[in-house]
């Protein structure tokens, strides 16, 4: 399998910390995603990382991709209760998509 | 828009039983997938299309099939369905067929075989 992982599996903070989640691959990729899903939803793309780029930011989200080590980590920055939910990396090799096994996020209020 | 839609949100089958998962999305993607999410698994790729009338296999195709006769419809086919199959099912599409990037997902279809 080609399926990344993720690390932690699970994550509880509370309001107001920061969050990292970090992802391993194992091939080579063209970009590098990363998604949210709330609890029996469907998925929500919230950013994208390309194999060129070691760094972006979008809003309270920050991600750093270092190919050499086919790892990306997606920091959250002051957390809210509302970022609960499980997040996922994805990469993409040609046209296939593989998605990490998940990090469960938990934000006390 | 409606985004990508899926039909149904439920279902149970018996063993053997056959059915289509309906996905459809209305944003004039080319690129359309399945996935299925077990616990513990993450989303694993099932079948993709790249266009209408072009369709390739995922990491875990067998026991499914897929056509693409247009751009907005990308039916899922569990042909003899079994315990295994038992999962949630993702349908989701991506503006680009080459090398795509952002995908917007359907809502999900939680599929129990007896």
């Amino acid at each position: 399998s080609q399926q990344g992982e993720e690390d932690p599996q699970a994550l509880s903070i509370q309001e107001g910390e920061n969050a990292t989640m970090n992802c391993s691959y194992k091939t080579s990729i063209n970009n590098l995603q990363w998604y949210r899903q709330n609890s029996g939803r469907g998925l929500v793309h919230l950013i994208l990382i390309r194999s060129n780029e070691r760094e972006k930011h979008s809003g309270r989200l920050r991600v750093t991709l270092d190919t050499s080590k086919k790892s990306s980590s997606l920091l959250i920055t002051a957390s809210r209760a509302a970022d609960t939910a499980s997040y996922f990396c994805a990469t993409t090799t040609g046209n296939q998509f593989y998605f990490g096994t998940g990090t469960s996020l938990t934000v006390i209020p | 828009n409606a985004g990508v839609t899926q039909t149904p949100k439920f279902q149970v089958l018996k063993t053997g039983q056959s059915m289509t998962l309906q996905c459809a999305q209305d944003m004039n993607h080319e690129y359309m997938s399945w996935y299925r999410q077990d616990p513990g698994m993450g989303l694993r790729l099932i079948h993709y299309s790249v266009g209408a009338g072009i369709t390739d296999q995922g990491e875990v195709p067998n026991g499914y099939n897929v056509s693409r006769s247009t751009t907005e419809d990308f039916p899922l086919r569990l042909l003899s369905a079994a315990p295994s199959q038992t999962s949630v099912y993702f349908c989701a599409s991506s503006y680009r067929s080459l090398s795509p990037d952002e995908q917007y997902f359907g809502p999900g279809t939680r599929l129990t075989v007896t």
